[in-house]
């Protein structure tokens, strides 16, 4: 089975662009969630998205937006673009929406000059 | 603040070292815990779950202890292949800064 993908795998903006990130969850799993890591610190969260609506939310800006489509496949997206926000982006796949075991994507590192 | 706390290390230790990491956390109606690994530059895997009567997976064992609000993982006969980052998670999706361990020939 194909565990969870995210498309690119790297990706280099300049300030004040948008980007957009995808991820597809394993197959049978409804959730996703989103985060962002930066060097030398843990995953921080942004989103949670079940069953096509969002669940939970971290302390993250308005920029940030996020949407689960039908087939539970999603889209993180990043407006304004700063400097700060280079970091490897990560998705995760989970069954449900509590506090289950998260299965992660290999991330997409984000650089913004 | 809800947050998880873990010492950063890093932890050097030899082939065949027992370690052992502690994570403490605040929210004090937490149900779920978990610990991931990281290894460089690649995403966190899951290691194991932690259960309120504690787990214990080969090598590995986990630890919930309540009353203190921390969770533990054991590593027992330590290999060259548990070089790693550790980040312990707590409930609904937060993430300690995570330990580092070096096992050393």
């Amino acid at each position: 089975d194909a565990g969870v993908t995210q498309s690119p795998t790297h990706l280099i903006k300049t300030r004040g662009q948008h980007v957009t990130l995808r991820c597809s969850p394993i197959s049978g799993h409804k959730s996703v969630s989103w985060y962002q890591q930066v060097l030398g610190q843990g995953p921080q969260f942004i989103f949670q998205y079940y069953e096509k609506e969002e669940r939970g939310r971290g302390n993250f800006p308005d920029r940030f937006s996020a949407r689960q489509f039908p087939n539970y496949s999603s889209e993180l997206n990043v407006n304004a673009l700063l400097l700060g926000d280079s970091a490897l982006y990560l998705c995760a796949s989970s069954p449900g929406r509590g506090a289950y075991e998260q299965y992660f994507g290999p991330g997409t590192r984000l650089t913004v000059t | 603040r809800k947050e998880v706390e873990q010492d950063p290390g890093p932890f050097n230790v030899p082939e065949g070292a027992t370690v052992a990491f502690n994570c403490t956390y605040s929210n004090s109606a937490s149900q779920s815990f978990f610990w991931y690994r990281q290894d460089c530059r690649k995403e966190p895997k899951l290691l194991m779950s932690v259960y309120s009567s504690g787990n214990e997976d080969g090598r590995f064992t986990a630890q919930l202890n309540r009353a203190s609000q921390y969770i533990s993982l054991l590593i027992r006969d330590s290999k060259l292949s548990d070089s790693a980052t550790y980040l312990c998670v707590e409930g609904n999706f937060v993430f300690g800064p995570g330990t580092r361990l070096s096992v050393l020939p």
